[in-house]
């Protein structure tokens, strides 16, 4: 089963900034298979990401997605407000099917 | 537009059972493969289970031989059914519909407490 580890495990930042978030796999991850979630509280996770660099529908182009391999990283140019919230990475493994996700990043305002 | 409403959710004795409904509208469950994911209390996303359009099943192996997912295509619905419930089953149940192998829509989520 491949591990993702999510780094770091807190990010303060302020709005305005940006952030860097990172996904590392304990094996290769088929790129096409990766994706980014947001999770405000008490919500559901929200897609933002998949493929690792595509955008889902309605997430703002200041969210970007990249990396291949075992490193992937999820970028948010010029922080909003509504932006501080934890950030889940997620990949699929195919034999058997399943999925796994990274214990996530809290982006917290300074 | 895409809904998922999770129901059925509540307090349950340890050892007991539990069937979580998920109510889908806006597309159609039997062509689409769907999933559940839980998260427990303050912590991170599980995936416990899959369906497929051809009605293949695949489960964590937390939850295998403990948990069933099935789907009734005439009501849009698809289900878990959870048995031999234990304190480590507490969590949120989301109910997600799987395409490109990620999960693109959310229902709001079910709350499951196994406790005395």
């Amino acid at each position: 089963e491949i591990v993702l580890t999510q780094s770091p495990g807190t990010l303060s930042l302020s709005p305005g900034e940006r952030a860097t978030l990172s996904c590392r796999a304990s094996q290769s991850v088929t790129s096409g298979y990766l994706a980014w979630y947001q999770q405000k509280p008490g919500q559901a996770p929200r897609l933002l990401i998949y493929g690792a660099s595509s955008r889902a529908t309605g997430v703002p182009d200041r969210f970007s997605g990249s990396g291949s391999g075992t490193d992937f990283t999820l970028t948010i140019t010029r922080l909003e407000p509504e932006d501080f919230a934890v950030y889940y990475c997620q990949q699929y493994g195919g034999s058997p099917p399943g999925y796994t996700f990274g214990r996530g990043t809290k982006l917290e305002i300074k | 537009e895409v809904q998922l409403v999770e129901s059925g959710g509540g307090l349950i004795q340890p050892g007991g059972s539990l069937r979580l409904s998920c109510a889908a509208s806006g597309f159609t469950v039997s062509s689409n493969y769907m999933s559940w994911v839980r998260q427990a209390p303050g912590k991170g996303l599980e995936w416990v289970s899959l369906i497929y359009s051809s009605g293949n099943t695949y489960y964590a192996d937390s939850v295998k031989g403990q948990f069933t997912i099935s789907r009734d295509n005439s009501k849009n619905t698809v289900y878990l059914q959870m048995n031999s419930l234990r304190a480590e089953d507490t969590a949120v149940y989301y109910c997600a519909r799987v395409i490109r192998q990620n999960f693109d829509y959310w229902g709001q989520g079910v709350l499951v407490t196994v406790s005395p």
